[in-house]
Order: structure tokens, then sequence, then C-alpha cells
């Protein structure tokens, strides 16, 4: 399988444990935020969303927190198994009212690796 | 359904060549887009559609063309290929309802200039 970032952050945690993964994002104007999971030599796979008029939003597993004042974004898991082992993008997206562009800006990555 | 579909999986191409990467998608989204990915780097836009016969650019749009003649198709044109175009090429796809942003992502184009 392919590498998809060689040099990204990597978080280790062992099987069980919970894990968190932070995001910072650039623009304040950004009203929807996503996580998305990567797995070697595939596509980007949605986890969770979040709008920006929420600060919490939980899914199986997972628990995603946004902080506006900070411009922060977590992504938490509950229980890491070795099948989470990935990499993990934030990504937000902004809408400008002029052109209607639903595009995503994406962070550079976190790789999670799950030691069993 | 199949989703969001590329092909090729894989391609080699030698400088100065063009060749077309190919996404289609039958969920009957109305937004498209291509994005790449780089070693170390989240993923780029490149160009989008926000529905047949629209299209606008992204991030990175030096050396792309793209055309949106239907709702299924969202072709990449590599007018001439250069080595800084190495990378892996994602397309994706998006519902045109007001609150749904997700977008749907296919499987990749590892792309390689010698």
């Amino acid at each position: 399988g392919e590498s998809v970032g060689l040099h990204l952050p990597t978080l280790s945690v062992q099987e069980g444990d919970n894990s968190i993964i932070n995001c910072a994002y650039s623009n304040s104007a950004s009203d929807y935020f996503i996580w998305y999971k990567q797995e070697s030599g595939k596509g980007p796979q949605f986890i969770i969303d979040i709008r920006s008029n929420m600060d919490k939003r939980q899914g199986q597993r997972v628990t995603v927190l946004l902080n506006k004042t900070v411009k922060h974004l977590s992504l938490q898991i509950a229980a890491t198994q070795p099948g989470d082992s990935a990499v993990y993008f934030c990504a937000e997206n902004v809408t400008p009212m002029d052109t209607g562009r639903r595009a995503l800006t994406f962070g550079s990555g976190t790789r999670l690796q799950v030691q069993p | 359904n199949a989703g969001v579909t590329q092909t090729p999986k894989f391609q080699v191409l030698k400088t100065g060549q063009s060749m077309t990467l190919q996404c289609a998608q039958d969920m009957n989204h109305e937004y498209m887009s291509w994005y790449r990915q780089d070693p170390g780097m989240g993923l780029r836009l490149i160009h989008y559609s926000v529905g047949a016969g629209i299209t606008d650019q992204g991030e990175v749009p030096n050396g792309y063309n793209v055309s949106r003649s239907t709702t299924e198709d969202f072709p990449l044109r590599l007018l001439s290929a250069a080595p800084s175009q190495t990378s892996v090429y994602f397309c994706a796809s998006s519902s045109g309802l007001a609150h749904s942003y997700e977008q749907y992502f296919g499987p990749g184009t590892r792309l390689t200039v010698t």
C-alpha cells in the first residue's frame, strides 16, 4: 500500500486506550468541519462532522469537539482498536455566498498507530 | 451503487505527455471536485464543479483542465505532464442538499511523471 504521508505527526496508543487527535483550523468563517480517516492505499472515509453552531457531537466510539474561540477541533476515539490505525484528517468548509463553492480545505493529517 | 469510481488506478507518464484521469459517480450528486495528495500534506483542491456545465478553480489549478458535460462524469486533464504533478489524485462528490457537505471520495489514481 502507499504511504499517504511520510513525515506526518504520529500518535501511538495502546489498544483499548482512548485517543485524542487535534487539529487547528485557520478560517474563522468556516461553517462546517469533518474528520476523515484514510487507510493506506484508499481514499478518505467520513468519520464524523460538526457544524459551527455546535461545540460537541458524538458518534459511535467517536466524539468531535469544536472550540471556535481558539479555532481548534479534536477527535476522540474511545477504546482504540487496531483497525483504527490510519491517517486522520480534519477538513473545514467555507461556503462563500457569491460562488456556492462546496469544497473542503484539509489539514495535513495525523497518523494514529495502535499498539496491540 | 458503486459510489465514486476512478480510472486508472496507476499511471506513469513522461514529461510533456498529456492524459485524462476519469471520475464517475452514480449518486446523482451535483458537486464534484478533484484533489491531489502529496506526501506529508493534506489534500489540496485542484478544480471543482457545482453542476453540469459549471466548473471553477481550486487552490492548485495550474496545469490541469476539467469539464462537466454530465452530472455523472468529471474528468481531469493534464495538458503537459511535469514531474511536479507526481501525486495521488482523488475525485470526490457531494450532494446539493443544503445540510449535506459530506464528500465521498474515490479510491484514487497514483500518477508518476518521469
